[in-house]
């Protein structure tokens, strides 16, 4: 079964710093990675996703993320934070070889927190 | 597209109480699933239908929950007897086969219940 690990429920950065946040996952089959966003009192927002090719992949929002099959890691980063960007973000793996259509395992969020 | 819509967005029951929580897709979505989000376990997956059809329901926690997609544009997950264990937020999201690989899930804003 597949299984995400954000390493850390809560990620305090000052506005305008670089900011890293992180996932690692486990899974024995072939996955695709997701990155998603909640603001308070509403649902999930994609930021973006890896399906293949180009390990390094490109969001909404100015944020990035890398895959790295060997450390199965694919950390969220973005160079420069702003207010707007206080939020919590998952990390979610396909579960299975429906490619995601068959559901995705989220990991237990990182609150980050943007101080001025 | 008004997105996915949940309601009601909040609902307070006494414990032993009958809770019905309803989802609409998005046109032309025919995946549609079902997600708890609690502190202490983060985002699980209860269901998950395709064309209609419950096709997991692994994650359905006792028999005490119970979910119906009559028709493609509708969903429901019912809670009998309700326990103040169930206190958490439910989120349906929706997507496409195709759709899916290029935006993800859609999640609707949640139903935040409360059994006291």
């Amino acid at each position: 079964a597949q299984s995400v690990t954000q390493l850390d429920s809560q990620v305090p950065v000052f506005e305008e710093a670089p900011v890293e946040l992180r996932c690692n996952y486990s899974s024995s089959v072939s996955v695709y990675l997701f990155w998603y966003v909640q603001y308070p009192n509403q649902g999930l927002q994609l930021l973006l996703k890896y399906l293949s090719g180009s390990t390094l992949v490109k969001g909404i929002n100015g944020f990035e993320a890398e895959f790295n099959k060997s450390q199965t890691s694919f950390h969220l980063r973005k160079p420069s934070v702003h207010i707007s960007d206080t939020a919590e973000y998952f990390c979610a793996v396909s579960r299975g070889s429906g490619g995601g259509a068959d559901g995705l395992t989220f990991g237990k969020g990182t609150h980050l927190i943007i101080q001025p | 597209d008004a997105g996915v819509i949940q309601s009601p967005r909040h609902e307070v029951t006494e414990m032993g109480q009958e809770v019905t929580l309803r989802c609409k897709p998005i046109s032309g979505h025919d995946y549609l699933f079902w997600y708890r989000q609690t502190m202490m376990r983060g985002l699980e997956l209860l269901i998950y239908f395709n064309n209609n059809v419950p096709i997991d329901d692994s994650g359905m926690p006792e028999d005490r929950f119970s979910a119906k997609m009559p028709n493609a544009s509708f969903s429901t997950l019912k809670i009998q007897p309700s326990e103040p264990r169930d206190s958490a937020v439910y989120f349906c999201a929706s997507s496409s086969r195709t759709g899916f690989l290029s935006n993800g899930y859609t999640f609707g804003s949640g139903t935040r219940l409360t059994v006291v």
